[in-house]
């Protein structure tokens, strides 16, 4: 099994919907859990992190954690075209907690 | 603060040539990173240094090598390039929540 594991995409929603992004992970002693987006050409840039079970808003952007079931998710409300972007899971593996990423889902917000 | 500052943007190397890519912070963070990213594809950590005098092997640390000598600076070394060393390289560094802060990247291409 994969480390971190996200939906193979691509995810196309219409303006103005839910997006919902999914993330698995392997290790049950993670403890950081983030969402980056990455716009063509462009480097990542950190918009969520979670570190407890629950949910966590800001803005239209809602991280969900459930550390039982080994998931992290990300809704993004009111989806904008500006949105449209690879949108990255990260969560710390391993004893020395090193940052793991997953590959990326690509998500496309229609006019 | 400017972050994570990467030099140069974009370099074309021939076959067998050697180069630095440089990467600084002003964070103060003791955690830095190189990663490289294929077209379409995911991050791959390159080396990993948890402080000044420490670096480690990440997953694909072949044909490169780097040193950390200051918290400030880590530079990617590679030697005797080859067209499979052609990607995006990011440098990044991670705060104590394990956040991590992605450089601009720089962009090569071996030919």
């Amino acid at each position: 099994q994969k480390e971190v594991e996200q939906n193979s995409g691509p995810l196309s929603v219409p303006e103005g919907a839910i997006a919902s992004l999914n993330c698995t992970y392997s290790d049950r002693g993670s403890q950081s859990f983030f969402w980056y987006r990455q716009y063509s050409g462009k480097s990542p840039e950190l918009i969520m992190s979670i570190y407890s079970n629950g949910d966590k808003e800001d803005g239209r952007f809602t991280a969900q954690l459930n550390k039982a079931s080994q998931y992290v998710s990300l809704l993004i409300r009111d989806s904008q075209p500006s949105d449209s972007a690879t949108y990255l899971c990260a969560v710390t593996i391993g004893a020395n907690s090193k940052l793991t990423f997953g590959k990326g889902i690509t998500l496309s917000v229609r006019p | 603060n400017a972050g994570v500052t990467q030099t140069p943007k974009f370099r074309i190397l021939k076959i067998g040539q050697s180069m630095t890519l440089q990467c600084a912070q002003d964070m103060n963070h003791n955690y830095m990173y190189w990663y490289r990213q294929d077209p379409g594809m995911g991050l791959k950590l390159i080396y990993y240094s948890v402080g000044a005098g420490i670096t480690d092997k990440g997953e694909v640390p072949n044909g490169y090598n780097v040193s950390r000598s200051t918290t400030e600076d880590f530079p990617l070394r590679l030697e005797l390039a080859a067209p499979s060393q052609t990607s995006v390289y990011f440098c990044a560094s991670t705060s104590p929540l394990r956040e991590q802060y992605f450089g601009p990247g720089t962009r090569l291409t071996v030919t």
